[in-house]
């Protein structure tokens, strides 16, 4: 089976505009979940999607956006980046509640 | 919320030592709590997992321990080798309350150095 897959893996952006990150989930899972990792703050939840719907939404301001597609596959999109956007996006996903959760590689955002 | 606290930080260990890795959690509700394991460059990788029915499991040189009644639980990991250097994160969920607990909460991780 593949894995988690994130596109891309690395990107640079500057301050004030927008990014599109992607995930495409093992194949079979419908949850995708999305984290952003900084050396300061480490592993914080961004938002869950399942069958196309947000089940639940971290703590982030409404730069940051989510969808899920009909076939599982997802993106997050930030807007108006700031320079503390910059950090490691992973995405993970599962079957569903009991199941565990597969991370992705990440993608590298850096806003300069 | 939920609120993991993972110790130590840092952990330096010779080869074939054993580490132990613990954290702490706070919501009662929580009844899954998996360890990664991150290199560099990579996503986390889960290691191992346990629910809040089991006291304890193993899975060859790796083992997790859960106390219910404490609220913390540990990784063990035995006859550690090189290739074991990494960083450790823990997390906790609750599967069953629904709603805005459809998340991991992580601990702030651990750089565990195997020296050969």
């Amino acid at each position: 089976k593949a894995g988690v897959t994130q596109t891309p893996r690395y990107l640079i952006k500057t301050r004030g505009q927008q990014v599109t990150l992607s995930c495409s989930p093992i194949s079979g899972h419908r949850s995708v979940s999305w984290y952003q990792q900084t050396p300061g703050q480490g592993l914080q939840f961004l938002f869950e999607y399942f069958s196309e719907t947000q089940r639940n939404k971290g703590n982030f301001p409404g730069r940051f956006s989510g969808r899920q597609f009909s076939n599982s596959r997802s993106e997050m999109n930030v807007s108006t980046l700031e320079l503390g956007d910059s950090a490691l996006y992973l995405c993970a996903s599962s079957e569903g509640i009991l199941y565990g959760y597969t991370f992705g590689s990440g993608t590298r955002l850096t806003v300069v | 919320g939920e609120n993991v606290e993972q110790h130590p930080s840092t952990l330096s260990v010779q080869e074939g030592d054993s580490a132990v890795i613990k954290c702490t959690y706070s919501d009662s509700a929580s009844n899954y709590f998996p360890w990664y394991k991150q290199e560099l460059g990579k996503g986390p990788q889960l290691i191992i997992d346990i629910r809040s029915n089991v006291g304890e499991k193993k899975d060859q040189r790796i083992a997790v321990t859960l106390n219910k009644t404490a609220k913390h639980f540990s990784l063990h990991i035995t006859e550690t080798q090189p290739e074991d250097s990494a960083v450790y994160f823990c997390a906790a969920k609750d599967d069953l309350s629904g709603g805005s607990n459809y998340k991991l909460t992580f601990g702030k991780g651990t750089l565990l150095t195997v020296n050969p």
